[in-house]
């Protein structure tokens, strides 16, 4: 089955630097790859996915790359802001179902 | 996105007993997960939900530990099975938005096992 690694599992950046959180997968045929935020006690919410058939897509201060020949894809905040800290879960699908594979999360930390 | 909803929120349960937790969702939706996150943890799938069928179970999650009934395109639930304190965690149900394969989360269930 498909299988996600995620690095680093901690972060810590000063408020208005840059942050990169990346993943790999294993499934060849995955081709939906949504990154989720999670803050201190509450749900996941998704901020940001992509296809396979995009290389990248922006969303303000969000985007997300891909690289279908590694395996691999990026999160990338810009001008972080404390209300960026929270745990960051990327994920990609099995390909051939619905179903999720998470990564093991990375733990965001701005500091002023 | 679905609006969606748990209950109960949270609960704290002695060891050989079963809680079931309801997930409700405000649109028909085809596809629903049932996720435990254990503390500190990332999300872990343990079944999939289709209206009208049987949930079709990850490894290492049995029907008889998680028994999962859906009854209807907006509703279902899960049973928390002879508890452990092994089993306490969040447990999150999902859908998968209409014509879309981002999926959406419930608030969770707290549990904890004594």
């Amino acid at each position: 089955g498909e299988n996600v690694e995620q690095h680093p599992s901690t972060l810590s950046v000063q408020e208005g630097d840059s942050a990169v959180i990346k993943c790999t997968y294993s499934d060849s045929a995955s081709n939906y790859f949504p990154w989720y935020k999670q803050e201190l006690g509450k749900r996941p919410q998704l901020i940001i996915d992509i296809r396979s058939n995009v290389g990248e897509k922006k969303d303000q201060r969000i985007a997300v790359t891909l690289n279908k020949t590694a395996k691999h894809f990026s999160l990338h905040i810009t001008e972080t802001q404390p209300e960026d800290s929270a745990v960051y879960f990327c994920a990609a699908d099995t390909g051939t179902a619905s179903k999720l594979t998470f990564g093991t999360g990375t733990r965001l930390q701005v500091t002023l | 996105s679905a609006v969606i909803s748990q209950k109960p929120s949270r609960d704290i349960c002695q060891r050989g007993t079963s809680l079931t937790i309801q997930c409700q969702v405000d649109s028909q939706v085809t596809m629903m997960f049932w996720y435990r996150q254990q503390p500190g943890q990332s999300l872990t799938l343990i079944a999939t939900a289709n209206q009208g069928s049987e949930a079709t179970y990850e490894s290492g999650f049995v029907i008889d530990k998680f028994p999962i009934s859906r009854p209807n395109l907006t509703f279902s639930t899960l049973t928390v099975s002879n508890m452990s304190p092994e089993d306490s965690s969040i447990y999150l149900c999902s859908v998968e938005g209409t014509g879309e394969m981002t999926q959406y989360f419930g608030p969770g269930t707290r549990l904890l096992v004594l």
